[in-house]
């Protein structure tokens, strides 16, 4: 069965901290993502990574980083956590080539910034 | 950027009965999907239909699409309180990158 881990599923944190949120995935996808999800905003694109060491700002980036050393591993990084990214967090991923292919998600970490 | 709307935002009925989604787009596309998300859950991937597909079924699912429109519609028949969920259309940009909407929330009741 395909599986993509989120290691964390609820965190509270305080502001000015360092967060890292990681994911990883065993279906040796070449894609993976970062989404937030705010209610009424539907899913919202961080990053994304299409091979190891890649990354590609995806539509809201700002105030978050992304590290993937290893192909299963993607790593979602708030460097100075604000209010305002307190957020659901989900991490994804796909095989590469052709478009459609299927996209798998993790199960979302709460992240809640206080 | 958001790509899709779906609508309505909310739906309810009551086991039995069929449950209509529609989304809308703003750009061409080459293909789109749906996926569900139980409350407070990962998405997981309902069905896929290619920009040169019409109808597609799944089950109790059925997907249309029409590229002249830019929308998409997903039936769900003979809805069960299980299916109670949020929706939500996805369609696909490079390297996969889905733009989603902003979700249907269905509830079955008993």
């Amino acid at each position: 069965d395909v599986k993509v881990t989120q290691s964390s599923r609820y965190l509270v944190k305080r502001t000015g901290e360092k967060v890292f949120l990681e994911c990883v995935q065993d279906m040796d996808h070449e894609n993976m993502f970062w989404y937030r999800q705010d209610p009424g905003l539907g899913l919202r694109l961080i990053y994304f990574s299409y091979d190891v060491k890649m990354k590609e700002k995806g539509d809201i980036p700002e105030g978050y980083s992304v590290s993937r050393e290893k192909k299963e591993r993607f790593s979602l990084i708030l460097e100075s956590a604000s209010t305002n990214q307190t957020s659901m967090y989900l991490c994804a991923s796909s095989s590469g080539g052709s478009s459609g292919n299927t996209i798998y998600f993790g199960e979302g970490s709460w992240l809640t910034v206080v | 950027s958001q790509q899709g709307e779906e609508d309505p935002q909310a739906l309810s009925i009551q086991e039995g009965e069929n449950a209509t989604m529609n989304c809308s787009y703003k750009t061409s596309i080459n293909n789109l999907q749906w996926y569900r998300q139980n409350s407070g859950r990962g998405l997981v991937h309902l069905i896929l239909i290619r920009s040169n597909e019409r109808e597609k079924h799944s089950g109790r699912l059925r997907v249309t699409l029409d590229t002249s429109k830019k929308s998409s519609s997903l039936l769900i028949t003979a809805s069960r309180a299980a299916d109670t969920a949020s929706y939500f259309c996805a369609t696909d940009g490079s390297f996969q990158k889905l733009v989603f909407g902003t979700g249907t929330r269905l509830l079955v009741s008993p």
